[in-house]
């Protein structure tokens, strides 16, 4: 089965220092990686997902994620933080449905606080 | 451009009372549509999804239910609320197989059950 880990519960960081928001995953087969943040009182919000190609990854924001297939990781970075990224953080990974759709496992979600 | 509306945006029901929370989708055709619950502001439970009007799966057992009488509107039930059933629910969308299966969400509801 598809999962995810994201072993920090909150990372602290200083404004203007760069961020960097851990993901580790699980799965049969080639992954489809996904990051989103959460804002109080509000819904998700996609930020950025590798499927194939580049290691690299860029997204909304500034944001942008590494995969590393040896480490099967799928880390989430900035290179300067804003107080305004204060925000809960979820890695996810796609899953394939018997019916032929999607459902999303998502990790438990790491908290960011950007210091000013 | 799609746009996923869904309400009340807040409700307070008494334990025992029915529940109903609507969600709907513009902008696309023959969506996946999920409903979560996420307690104490963290992890998310996914509860139902539909691939298609009337084709409803249940991930975990529990005191709710969903329909999907229309292609782009999704709704979650209950007869009886607990108070187990508080949180807040969110509602999402993606494009059918084919796509890479990233979702969006709609605003979400806080429900309080007293």
């Amino acid at each position: 089965a598809q999962s995810v880990a994201q072993p920090e519960d909150q990372v602290n960081v200083a404004e203007g220092n760069p961020l960097t928001v851990k993901c580790t995953y699980s799965v049969s087969g080639n992954p489809y990686l996904f990051w989103y943040v959460q804002y109080p009182n509000r819904g998700l919000q996609f930020l950025l997902k590798y499927i194939t190609g580049d290691n690299l990854v860029k997204g909304s924001y500034g944001f942008e994620a590494e995969f590393n297939k040896s480490q099967t990781s799928f880390h989430l970075k900035k290179p300067s933080a804003l107080v305004s990224d204060s925000a809960l953080y979820f890695c996810a990974v796609r899953d394939v449905l018997n019916t032929g759709g999607f459902k999303t496992i998502f990790g438990a979600g790491t908290r960011l606080f950007v210091k000013a | 451009s799609q746009t996923i509306h869904q309400w009340p945006a807040t409700l307070v029901q008494p334990v025992g009372s029915p529940l109903s929370l609507e969600c709907t989708v513009e902008g696309t055709s023959n969506p996946n549509l999920y409903w979560y619950r996420q307690a104490a502001g963290r992890g998310l439970q996914l509860l139902f999804y539909s691939v298609g009007i009337g084709q409803i799966s249940s991930e975990v057992p529990q005191n709710l239910s969903a329909s999907r009488p229309q292609d782009r509107q999704f709704i979650l039930s209950s007869k009886k609320l607990l108070l187990s059933d508080s949180g807040f629910y969110l509602c999402a969308w993606s494009v059918q197989s084919g796509g890479p299966g990233e979702q969006f969400f709609g605003p979400g509801t806080r429900l309080t059950v007293l």
